[in-house]
């Protein structure tokens, strides 16, 4: 089993959807949480960063964690075509970034 | 403007021959970091530093080899004995190495390797 499960999709939503992408994980230990977004060909960028439970906003973007659940999530609120990107979700249970452990990715299309 | 410089976009490597990808990163951080990308799979770390002329083994760094001779530089050869190069390589920086409260990890723009 894999220590963090993402489903790779792809998800398809018209424009105006509320969008929400989720990360299951195994290991208890994680403590810091994040949701990159990738568009094709380039690097990841840094969209949310909650550390343990709960939810934090920015925008049109909301993270949540559920320690209890071992869930993650990230919901987009009123999507917009240029969101089609991959999302990928990271932990990191501390003691530096080496330690950091990534999903493979949702690949999110959002149709005009 | 601050960031990660990774180059070239693109890269070729013929049967035998060593490969050397760029890293520049002019944002002061202490700590790089190199990842492979693979379809279906989440980004596995090849190598990483926490200060000048020193540097780790990550999880896959068979046929890999790394130097850190200058904080923002981090230069990554893909040797021959590497039998399935053919990736997409992102090189990531972070301020300290065991500070994740309050610092984050921040990505170049990748590089794709394939075989000729």
């Amino acid at each position: 089993q894999k220590e963090v499960e993402q489903d790779p999709g792809p998800l398809s939503v018209p424009e105006g959807a509320i969008v929400s992408l989720n990360c299951t994980y195994s290991n208890s230990a994680f403590q810091y949480f994040m949701w990159y977004r990738q568009y094709s060909r380039k690097g990841p960028e840094l969209l949310m960063y909650t550390y343990s439970s709960g939810n934090k906003e920015d925008g049109r973007f909301t993270a949540q964690v559920d320690k209890s659940s071992k869930y993650i999530s990230l919901f987009i609120r009123d999507s917009q075509p240029s969101d089609s990107a991959t999302y990928l979700c990271a932990m990191l249970r501390g003691g530096g970034y080496q330690k950091v452990t990534f999903g493979i990715g949702t690949k999110l299309q959002v149709i005009p | 403007d601050g960031g990660i410089t990774q180059s070239p976009k693109y890269l070729f490597r013929k049967e035998g021959q060593n490969v050397t990808l760029s890293c520049e990163q002019n944002l002061n951080h202490d700590a790089m970091y190199w990842y492979r990308q693979d379809p279906g799979q989440g980004l596995r770390l090849i190598y990483y530093s926490q200060i000048v002329n020193d540097f780790q083994k990550g999880d896959i760094a068979e046929g890999y080899s790394v130097s850190r001779e200058k904080k923002e530089s981090f230069p990554l050869t893909v040797t021959s004995a590497q039998k399935n190069p053919t990736a997409f390589y992102l090189c990531a920086s972070s301020p300290h190495t065991d500070r994740p409260d309050n610092e984050k990890l921040f990505f170049g723009s990748g590089t794709q390797l394939s075989v000729l």
